[in-house]
């Protein structure tokens, strides 16, 4: 399995842009996760789906990012417009159904908002 | 809600010394446990996990944790540190609504001195 696959693994955009990342779950899992990691706040959960429907968006910063799960096997966080306060590491990862929880990560996205 | 407390964000050890990284959780329910590795520039990787049964876990790379439910632990320890060992680990814990949702801890950067 070729695990959970992210794009782009790096992108820097300048502030006022629209930023989409992406990502692919491992086939078969039903649960979707998408977290951001920087050094002051650390690791924070923005959104999980479940079967493609978005369950808890608490973590969302503001409305200016948004989440989709078009398809069991596509995910899109985006961000619009852009800042430099976004720059961090974005991470999806993904879970199996009935399963103990265990969550899968992607390698990152690495996002920096000049 | 269940919760997670790391003690020590930055914790050093020789070369050859004991690791010990210690977790604290709280839950209202027989929680499952994991630890995660991240290593520089990597999205976080399963170390070991708790379900239920044997309370001593083993994982890769020569760790292992002991869920003590009395003293709501779940601490990392290794015999003897390698310079490899050198990472960012999580301790996490499951949360009882479902859809497989995980409380991270803040993290601890482990640091091995030759």
């Amino acid at each position: 399995d070729a695990g959970v696959i992210q794009s782009p693994r790096h992108e820097v955009t300048e502030m006022g842009q629209e930023v989409t990342l992406r990502c692919k779950p491992i086939s078969g899992h039903n649960s979707l996760f998408w977290y951001r990691q920087t050094m002051m706040r650390g690791l924070e959960l923005l959104i999980y789906f479940n079967n493609n429907v978005p369950i808890d968006d608490s973590g969302m910063p503001e409305d200016r990012f948004s989440a989709k799960m078009p398809n069991a096997s596509f995910s899109t966080l985006k961000i619009q417009p852009s800042e430099p306060r976004d720059s961090a590491v974005y991470f999806c990862a993904s879970s199996l159904g009935g399963s103990t929880g265990e969550q899968f990560f992607g390698p990152g996205t690495r996002l920096t908002v000049l | 809600a269940q919760s997670v407390t790391q003690l020590g964000s930055h914790v050093s050890v020789s070369e050859g010394a004991l690791v010990l990284l210690r977790c604290n959780y709280s839950s209202s329910v027989p929680p499952y446990l994991f630890w995660y590795v991240q290593y520089p520039n990597q999205g976080l990787q399963l170390l070991l996990k708790y379900t239920t049964g044997a309370t001593l876990v083993k994982g890769i790379n020569g760790f292992e944790a002991e869920f003590k439910k009395s003293e709501t632990s779940f601490h990392l320890t290794k015999p003897s540190a390698h310079m490899s060992d050198a990472a960012e680990y999580f301790c996490a814990v499951s949360d009882e609504g479902g859809y497989q949702k995980v409380t991270f801890g803040t993290g601890t950067k482990l640091q091995v001195i030759p």
